[in-house]
Parts: C-alpha cells; structure tokens; sequence
C-alpha cells in the first residue's frame, strides 16, 4: 500500500537556521501531498500542500517541491523562528482522486528552534 | 466561524468497556474523518463519513464503529476496550469534495487502564 517516510528527528536548530525535513513516498498513481503542523496540545493544521509533479506548495516561508521523480516532498524554510517549534507531518492522499479525505501520514519529525 | 470540536477532550476507561466520541464539524462541512493517533503506530486513518455514508475505511478491527447523523456531527464507538486502544483521536472535516483542506480538532485523549 502506499507509504510515507519522513525523517523523525527530533530537530533542534538556532533561530535564523535553514531547515529542512526530508520526506519520500511509496504510491501507485500520482497522489496529493500535503505537509501537516501540529502544535502542543492542538490538532494538525494543514501548513501546504501539492497536487500535481513538480507543483510548489508554499505557505509561512515554508516551501515544498513535489519531485516525481525521486518520489519525494521536502520541506524548506530559509530562517525559522521560536514559534515554528511544533511537530511536521508529511502526508499523502490515499484516494485515487487525490481527496483528502484519507491520509497516509508520516511519523512526524518533532521541531524545536532555540533563541 | 467556528473550529472542530471534539467531546470529550480526555476520557478515561477501563479494559472491556465501551466509549464513545463526538465530534462537530466546522458548519457547512458534509465529511468527517476520524484518525488514531499513537506514539508506535502515528496516525492511522480510521474511517470517513460523508453524508451519512461511510465513504472510505481503514483496516481496524470491527470493534471501531461510527456513524454520521444528518447535520453532519459524528460519532465513533470503541468497543471491549483494550490497552492498545490508548490514543489521541483525531476527528478532521472538509466539504468533501476533491482537494478540498481538512480542518483537525483538537483531540480526544483516550487512556484505558
């Protein structure tokens, strides 16, 4: 079945530092992708997503590219900040058109950015 | 307008028993997914009720259950709880049509002891 690998960390880095999380995936098709931001003690909250090879989703000064390709949706910001401290999911739709409806998610790479 | 709402926000049970959750979509949403999520296993897509249907299923145990009524609130059923069934339960709604964004709720913590 289809399949999400993401990077699990935990990622510590300095405010201002470029940060990236790695993430690949196994589908048949060509499915969504979609990167999730849970903060503690709240739900995801959808941070960008990508439905087609080689769309750019972006949002917050974080970007991420989907590469066909090399089956892969890393995510990217230039300078991150105190409050991007939160865990990032990478996910994939698992409906054959691509709703988000059913989510395969990643386990998760848990974030914290120090002053 | 209003977020997810999810009741309760924590629950406790014993092995054996059954809970139910609740969950209120954002108003104007017609499909509710429900996902568990745990520290080994993440998350993992339960099931998706759209109109009152049950649209879309994962592969738990049949002791998982929900049911969606016509304003759209849901509900899933747990029941002889085991210990593995300890999790945050999410619930996440959208209009239901393709690409639309789902839209979390805060959770239900759910500790069977």
């Amino acid at each position: 079945g289809n399949s999400v690998t993401q990077m699990e960390g935990p990622v510590t880095l300095s405010e201002e530092a470029f940060l990236t999380i790695n993430c690949t995936y196994t589908a048949t098709g060509y499915p969504s992708l979609f990167w999730y931001v849970q903060y503690p003690g709240e739900g995801l909250q959808l941070l960008l997503k990508a439905t087609k090879a080689d769309d750019k989703g972006s949002n917050k000064g974080f970007e991420a590219t989907y590469r066909k390709e090399t089956t892969s949706f890393h995510l990217e910001k230039g300078s991150v900040q105190v409050s991007d401290s939160a865990v990032y999911f990478c996910a994939l739709s698992d409906l054959p058109g691509g709703g988000s409806e059913k989510l395969v998610f990643g386990k998760g790479t848990k974030l914290t950015v120090n002053p | 307008k209003a977020g997810v709402t999810q009741t309760p926000r924590y629950l406790i049970k014993t092995r054996g028993q059954q809970v139910t959750l609740s969950c209120s979509p954002i108003s104007g949403h017609r499909s509710v997914s429900w996902y568990q999520q745990t520290p080994g296993q993440g998350l993992q897509f339960l099931f998706e009720y759209f109109s009152e249907t049950q649209r879309n299923k994962g592969n738990f145990p049949g002791r998982f259950s929900g049911r969606q009524f016509s304003n759209s609130r849901s509900e899933m059923n747990v029941s002889t709880l085991e210990l593995g069934d300890s999790a945050l339960y999410l619930c996440a709604s959208s209009l239901g049509e393709q690409y639309n964004e789902q839209f979390f709720g805060p959770g239900t913590r759910l500790t069977v002891l």
